[in-house]
């Protein structure tokens, strides 16, 4: 069975960093490109950060970008996210989702899905 | 940056049919998932690559993507599927996925 699970989430201060884990199971977590998507409390979905399989590819969400870091250990079955420089709008459910195994790309779109998600760690940031 | 639009809020009889879109630019030409969310609970991924359904969805389900707009149909909705709807596609120019705002789906 497919399990995701997230942790590290907690109460940190403006200006502050925080390290979220995901820890995966039930699939060979190396071969599979994996996701962070935050949901702030009331609002909709917003995908924060990309890692490729391999970790040779990255892409994140503008509003993160320079202060997140998504990175993995495939040899813990790990996915990480280092978030420094923490504003009152990170605050959000982050959860961990892993990429559908097939799909392709062409010149207009990427056909991979989120396929499994975990049930989030809560980021508050708050002074 | 690409956007995508939906309606906030749907409402629909039990056992009648929802229509939930998704408005894009051109969006006939991308790949449009679906995810179903619950209080509480984790998105689930409902419809994928426009009109494909995991296992596990139930066939009340399908998908349809044209022009600018992709559609998510439920059909016999009933109670338990009242949750909030996104749908979310890959915006090549940016290298970004990007979610609609979420429709919230009421069954009367």
């Amino acid at each position: 069975e497919v399990q995701l699970v997230e942790s590290g989430g907690g109460l940190v201060q403006p200006g502050g960093s925080l390290r979220l884990s995901c820890a995966a199971s039930g699939f060979t977590f190396s071969t599979y490109n994996m996701n962070w998507v935050r949901q702030a409390p009331g609002k909709g979905l917003e995908w924060v950060s990309y890692i490729s399989s391999g970790s040779s590819t990255i892409y994140s969400a503008d509003s993160v970008k320079g202060r997140f870091t998504i990175s993995r250990d495939n040899a813990k079955n790990s996915l990480y996210l280092q978030m420094n420089s923490l504003r009152d709008e990170d605050t959000a459910v982050y959860y961990c989702a892993r990429d559908a195994k097939s799909g392709y790309c062409t010149s207009t779109t990427c056909s991979y899905s989120f396929d499994y998600w975990g049930q989030g760690t809560l980021v508050t940031v708050s002074s | 940056s690409y956007v995508l639009t939906q309606p906030p809020s749907v409402s629909v009889a039990p056992g009648q049919t929802a229509r939930i879109t998704c408005g894009g630019n051109n969006i006939g030409s991308k790949s449009v998932h679906w995810y179903q969310q619950k209080p509480g609970q984790a998105p689930v991924l409902v419809v994928y690559d426009d009109s494909d359904r995991p296992s596990g969805i139930p066939e009340r389900f399908s998908g349809s993507n044209s022009g600018n707009t992709a559609t998510l149909t439920i059909n016999r909705v009933e109670a338990g599927d009242e949750a909030d709807y996104y749908c979310q596609v890959w915006d090549t120019s940016s290298d970004h996925w990007v979610f609609g705002g979420g429709t919230k789906l009421t069954v009367l």
